[in-house]
């Protein structure tokens, strides 16, 4: 079965660099999330978007904007990063259900 | 404030043996609770959810049972095999049963199953 696929898998960017990441949702699901892993973290909520438009808001800093696209996939801005912005970030899908599925996740590293 | 508390970063547990996780949470306002496994460098998979209606939810290997009163929650997984060992987070959310609500995990338990 199709399951969620993000890209890049790692990124290694500078301070003060801008960073996006993409989001292919599970073929059907509406509804995307982002969240973001710290190391020996638990995942942080960031933001949600079902059906192209946001629909909730965590832990996103202002510096970081989403959107979700057409076709649904979504994509996440990163500007102005910073050295605490290095992190595992899990994009989910889901299509009406709470169980939400996760991507590999896309591992950046801001040096 | 951590609202999903896994206590135990680390557990043991001998192949065929039963591995019982733990997990707390403090909103009231939490009704659905759900158990991901995690290996390394995957992102975490979904393993098993518990409606708060319900005390008890089984798959196969897999159980999850939930005291409201207590707001604890459990997984069990018997027989334990090696391929188990992983992380396991546990997750809540608020967001009624639909795909609306976000899921707050708790810091997660790292399970090794030994041959």
């Amino acid at each position: 079965a199709a399951g969620v696929i993000q890209s890049p898998r790692h990124l290694i960017k500078e301070k003060r660099e801008t960073a996006t990441l993409k989001c292919y949702p599970i073929p059907r699901h509406d509804t995307v999330y982002w969240y973001q892993q710290g190391p020996g973290q638990d995942p942080q909520f960031l933001i949600s978007f079902y059906e192209k438009m946001q629909s909730d808001k965590g832990s996103i800093p202002d510096r970081f904007s989403a959107q979700q696209f057409s076709d649904y996939h979504s994509e996440l801005n990163m500007s102005s990063l910073e050295l605490g912005d290095s992190a595992l970030y899990f994009c989910a899908s889901s299509l009406n259900t709470v169980e939400q599925f996760f991507g590999p996740g896309t591992r950046l590293t801001v040096l | 404030d951590q609202q999903v508390k896994q206590n135990s970063p680390s557990l043991s547990v001998q192949e065929g043996r039963i591995s019982i996780l733990n997990c707390d949470y403090t909103n009231s306002m939490f009704d659905y609770f759900l158990w991901y496994k995690k290996y390394p460098a995957e992102g975490p998979t979904f393993l098993i959810s518990i409606s708060s209606i319900k005390d008890k939810n089984e798959d196969g290997r897999f159980t999850v049972f939930l005291n409201k009163s207590a707001k604890h929650l459990s997984l069990h997984i018997v027989p334990s095999q090696p391929g188990d060992s992983a992380v396991y987070f546990c997750a809540a959310s608020d967001g009624g049963g639909g795909s609306q609500g976000n899921l707050i995990f708790g810091k997660g338990t790292k399970l090794s199953v030994k041959p």
